[in-house]
């Protein structure tokens, strides 16, 4: 089955400052990648998501890219500010998702 | 955010008892999913559903059991519930099989 490696499992970062986060999948089946932000005692929500036949997608601050002939992917925060400071998920999908272990996010101020 | 209910919010059971964990939509997305979270783990698939009566094993499943008589619900259910099944219970629903929506989850303590 498909396996998702997620790094940093921490990550600490001053306010403005960039923030990067990657991904790693084994499955080349896998065709579509999404980014999930989960704030304290919520669900995982959804912040932005890329499919396989794009390499790069930004959305105001948050940007995605994805090398599928590596097979990882990253999450790109950029002016990151105190309200960024959440864990976020990474996942490959062929069907069904597998999810990354997750980062912990802190922007300090 | 996607109408996704999850009940009880928290709950708290002793080792052996059976317990049931729903979950509702408002959005008539066909897939729905349960997963359960753990420190260092992850989100863990534990079984999903594609349709009325129609559902399949994740990676975790052993354990648990599920139905889906309706669109709208979903019933995650431990027939003896044990410490190991202590965790975060987060029900996803999705119109196909990529977008997913989660609910804010079930906090089970197992004494």
């Amino acid at each position: 089955g498909e396996n998702v490696e997620q790094h940093p499992s921490t990550l600490s970062v001053q306010e403005g400052d960039s923030a990067v986060i990657k991904c790693t999948y084994s499955d080349s089946a896998s065709n579509y990648f999404p980014w999930y932000k989960q704030e304290l005692g919520k669900g995982p929500q959804l912040i932005i998501d890329i499919r396989s036949n794009v390499g790069e997608k930004k959305d105001q601050r948050i940007a995605v890219t994805l090398n599928k002939t590596a097979k990882h992917f990253s999450l790109h925060i950029t002016e990151t500010q105190p309200e960024d400071s959440a864990v976020y998920f990474c996942a490959a999908s062929a069907g069904k998702s597998t999810f990354g272990d997750g980062t912990t996010l802190t922007v300090k101020p | 955010d996607a109408g996704i209910t999850q009940s009880p919010r928290h709950k708290v059971t002793e080792t052996g008892t059976p317990v049931t964990l729903r979950c509702h939509q408002t959005e008539n997305h066909r897939y729905m999913y349960w997963y359960r979270q753990d420190p260092g783990h992850g989100l863990r698939l534990i079984h999903y559903s594609y349709g009325v009566k129609d559902t399949d094993k994740g990676e975790v499943s052993d354990g648990y059991s599920v139905s889906r008589s309706k669109t709208e619900d979903f019933l995650l259910t431990l027939e003896s519930a044990t410490s190991s099944q202590t965790s975060v219970y987060f029900c996803a629903i999705s119109a196909s099989t990529d977008t997913q929506y989660f609910g804010p989850g079930t906090r089970l303590t197992v004494l």
